[in-house]
């Protein structure tokens, strides 16, 4: 199947900095991507919907510039979380979506803001 | 009312059962059912991919799709340890990104 890789897979960083989180689909182009977050022991939750070349649509709650997002290519988007804190720490995964409509999701990235 | 519902388990069931998981929805415009399995810590992994009404039947996991009922299910035969984890059904209407459901815990006991 096809693969997609984030990185970092697992971040500390202290309050008040901003983290970037990369997710690739490696062997196939993704013309969309998606941002997830997901609570322990809860399913995930959509963040934004990233479009090649276009900008992100943010879901409602998600505040956008604190969670900037970049498609600059059809095989990176990027996540970077401006002025963290510990409210944000989180497990964030991105997933890249084929022309058949078929969702890979990538392993996630563990962020802790202390 | 969710548009996805899913029981959160957690399913505890010996080795070689057969486990049955299992999803409603409210929203007549899913057209894409997908089942994934999410081992603690890593990211969700597709499982099965479906369409349409019916079964779909991949090794050990049978996909199960009845649309006029707005129900869906995953069968897994010859349950594992290694099967031991959370499962997800998403729906997608094709235009925007997945609904997923709560995710059900599985846990299948040696």
């Amino acid at each position: 199947g096809a693969v997609v890789s984030q990185h970092p897979s697992w971040v500390i960083c202290k309050s008040g900095t901003s983290v970037k989180i990369e997710c690739r689909s490696l062997d196939f182009q993704a013309t969309t991507m998606f941002w997830y977050r997901q609570f322990p022991k809860q399913s995930l939750m959509l963040m934004a919907t990233s479009n090649e070349g276009s900008k992100a649509t943010y879901e409602q709650g998600v505040e956008k510039d604190k969670f900037l997002i970049n498609h600059a290519s059809l095989t990176l988007s990027t996540l970077t979380v401006t002025s963290a804190h510990p409210e944000d720490s989180s497990f964030y995964i991105c997933s890249a979506r084929d022309i058949r409509y078929e969702q890979y999701f990538g392993p996630g990235t563990r962020l802790t803001v202390t | 009312q969710k548009e996805v519902e899913q029981d959160p388990g957690p399913l505890s069931v010996p080795e070689g059962a057969i486990v049955s998981l299992n999803c409603t929805y409210s929203n007549s415009a899913f057209q894409y059912f997908m089942w994934y399995r999410q081992y603690s810590r890593k990211g969700p992994e597709l499982l099965m991919y479906t369409y349409s009404s019916g079964n779909k039947e991949d090794g050990r996991f049978t996909a199960q799709v009845d649309k006029s009922s707005k129900y869906i299910s995953l069968f897994i035969r010859d349950s594992q340890p290694s099967d031991s984890a959370t499962y997800l059904c998403a729906l997608d209407t094709g235009r925007r990104a997945l609904t997923f459901g709560s995710g059900t815990r599985l846990q299948v006991q040696p």
